[in-house]
């Protein structure tokens, strides 16, 4: 098992605030996703990095793949009450097969 | 259309029972899964089929068993149901190694 600790475990601030959530291991990762989980539903993709040092940006959200493909990082500008959910990282190692998620960040986004 | 359908949503029953779980995707993904996800949000995978075969069998229980009748349905059936098997477990389905599409779970609870 290839194990993905995020960071804060949690969070909760003000709307319009920035913040960062970040995804890392000692294990390298062929590809690296983002979901976000609300209440009572499965997870959402969000976002999918392959190259190292990979930025991509979904409107406030910019996601970034580590250079070595170990970690990665969620940063949301000026955050609002719908960003608020269960931020995982996942990562699939080991075969293409084997998507490992992260442990989670529980974001609340206070109006 | 829903793309990935898992049923039932809830699912309440006495230790030692056995049930089912019934997922279906109408996405054309050649490969899913079934995942645990515990109190703590903890995903784990399971189980992983691909073209209906078993690619992936994580550290679960033989209690637990799989079927894929054909790659749009992956059931999960689990024998002697026990307390600790009471948590929400989500049905996903993807192309081989891209972003996971995620059912909206079911919730077991064994008393």
């Amino acid at each position: 098992t290839q194990l993905l600790e995020q960071s804060p475990q949690f969070l909760s601030i003000q709307e319009g605030e920035n913040l960062t959530v970040y995804c890392n291991s000692s294990s390298v990762f062929s590809s690296l996703q983002w979901y976000r989980q609300e209440p009572g539903e499965g997870p959402v993709l969000l976002v999918t990095v392959v190259t190292g040092g990979e930025v991509k940006k979904l409107k406030r959200l910019t996601f970034q793949f580590g250079d070595a493909r170990k970690d990665s990082s969620l940063h949301i500008t000026a955050a609002q009450p719908g960003d608020t959910g269960l931020y995982l990282c996942a990562g699939y190692g080991g075969g293409a097969n084997n998507l490992f998620f992260g442990t989670g960040t529980r974001l609340t986004v206070i109006p | 259309d829903t793309a990935v359908s898992q049923t039932p949503k809830y699912l309440v029953t006495q230790m030692g029972n056995d049930k089912s779980i019934k997922c279906e995707q109408n996405l054309g993904h050649d490969t899913m899964y079934w995942y645990k996800q515990d109190s703590k949000k903890f995903l784990k995978i399971m189980f992983s089929y691909n073209n209906k075969e078993l690619i992936i069998n994580e550290t679960v229980p033989n209690r637990f068993s799989p079927k894929s009748p054909d790659k749009a349905h992956l059931n999960l059936h689990i024998n002697s149901l026990e307390l600790g098997d009471s948590a929400v477990y989500f049905c996903a389905s993807s192309h081989l190694g891209g972003g996971q599409f995620f059912g909206p779970g079911t919730r077991l609870t064994v008393l």
